[in-house]
């Protein structure tokens, strides 16, 4: 009964690193979402996944990279960490290819700081 | 394209209502309501499409004014376990990056 699974929940980058957030969904969900949580902001798309082998750029992609590796698994990848990066990462799945009026379930976030 | 949420934050006694509003200022084709608790994923609570249409569920409802182009969530004899930080999200079309969440309204039931 897991749902969606992120690792790893906590992460301290220096400016520069790179890293890679994963993200494993077990409700065999064809749409996957990675979005980052800034204080006051709200929640916003980085980058989405309609289906296994198709990626797409959301509200703002820049600085990350994304990986549909099957069906379950969906990467976020930041080459080279900056601080403005820091923020609270959730990845989220939905039943259907095509995402609109699909509830999104979502993982317990990973909490990425940059020095 | 973020809707706008009202009020930022709320403090309730159990048992008193509340009214979160979720406003757009372009044509929505549906509206998700989720509720997050501190430290916690957002968990989804309900989704209404455009047409009006009101939805419940236990003591928490919402409705869907497609002409005035924004939704309101209806919390009714809080209880404790409804703290959290409400997010709308409204759909503009087909496609992920056609869903923007709003930044939330801090909702505080104390006994």
């Amino acid at each position: 009964n897991a749902g969606v699974t992120q690792t790893p929940k906590f992460q301290v980058l220096k400016t520069g690193q790179s890293m890679t957030l994963q993200c494993a969904q077990d409700m065999n969900h064809n749409s996957m979402y990675w979005y980052r949580q800034d204080p006051g902001m709200g929640l916003r798309l980085i980058y989405y996944s309609a289906s296994e082998g198709t990626t797409d750029k959301g509200e703002v992609p820049n600085g990350y990279n994304v990986s549909r590796l099957n069906k379950r698994e969906f990467s976020l990848r930041l080459e080279s960490a900056a601080p403005s990066q820091t923020s609270v990462y959730f990845c989220a799945s939905s039943e259907g290819t095509l995402p609109r009026n699909q509830p999104q379930h979502f993982g317990d976030g990973t909490r990425l700081s940059i020095l | 394209q973020q809707p706008v949420q009202s009020p930022q934050a709320v403090i309730l006694r159990e048992g008193e209502d509340a009214v979160i509003n979720c406003s757009s200022s372009k044509a929505l084709y549906s509206v998700h309501w989720y509720r997050q608790k501190h430290g916690e994923a957002p968990v989804f609570l309900m989704i209404l499409l455009k047409g009006g249409e009101q939805k419940g569920h236990d003591k928490i409802s919402a409705s869907f004014n497609e002409k005035k182009q924004q939704s309101s969530l209806y919390l009714t004899a809080s209880q404790l376990s409804y703290s959290g930080t409400y997010f709308c999200g409204t759909e503009y079309g087909t496609g992920a990056n056609n869903l923007f969440f709003g930044t939330g309204t801090r909702l505080t039931v104390i006994p």
